[in-house]
């Protein structure tokens, strides 16, 4: 049974670029939800995504924007990269998002932004 | 609003020695907490959860929580550290259903184990 996979691991962009992060749910679940881990610190919630739509959002500005597919698979943009950008990201899937359901987290994504 | 406190940013302990790391939340209503391990360069694993049922919960490898409510504590503990526990570990608090479906993390805590 696959788990949540991630992709690209590892990304170096310069500031004003765009980029996109790609997720996997693990099999049989249909949630999706994006944090962003800054050096030293826990993780943030950027937003989440259930039956194709953003459910809830973090205190991240719109160049923040995402999307889920059919596959309940996720990609998370960012548009006018900034310096402070820079950060782990994370995708965690769950069944349903109900919040006693286990939220399981992926690799990373480890974006530099120079 | 939800949030939770990890005391202490750094932990070391000597090897074979009780592990105790700290974690205190802010809730409004009865929240469900989690602890997750994070190894360098990894994403984040379970090491156990709390819903609402028993107080004492189990986990993977050795670690136990207790909730106390009357100290909005749910510190994670395992009797005996091994090498192999040194990572960062995270507190979680998540609200029942009438409120948001995010995970509001803790600034996690450092283990370092000492041989």
């Amino acid at each position: 049974d696959a788990g949540v996979t991630q992709s690209p691991t590892h990304l170096i962009k310069t500031r004003g670029q765009q980029v996109t992060l790609r997720c996997s749910p693990k099999s049989g679940h249909d949630t999706v939800s994006w944090y962003q881990q800054a050096l030293g610190q826990g993780p943030q919630f950027i937003f989440q995504y259930y039956e194709e739509e953003e459910r809830q959002r973090g205190n991240f500005p719109d160049r923040f924007s995402g999307h889920q597919f059919p596959n309940y698979s996720s990609e998370l943009n960012v548009n006018a990269l900034l310096l402070g950008d820079s950060a782990l990201y994370l995708c965690a899937s769950s069944q349903n998002g109900q919040t006693k359901e286990t939220q399981y987290f992926g690799p990373g994504t480890r974006l530099l932004v120079l | 609003a939800q949030s939770v406190t990890q005391l202490g940013s750094h932990v070391s302990v000597s090897e074979g020695a009780l592990v105790l790391l700290r974690c205190n939340y802010s809730s409004s209503v009865p929240p469900y907490l989690f602890w997750y391990v994070q190894y360098p360069n990894q994403g984040l694993q379970l090491l156990l959860k709390y819903t609402s049922a028993a107080t004492l919960v189990k986990g993977i490898n050795g670690f136990e929580a207790e909730f106390k409510k009357s100290e909005t504590s749910f510190h994670l503990t395992k009797p005996s550290a091994h090498m192999s526990d040194a990572a960062e570990y995270f507190c979680a608090v998540s609200t029942t259903p009438s409120g948001t479906y995010k995970y509001i993390f803790g600034t996690g805590t450092r283990l370092k184990v000492l041989a």
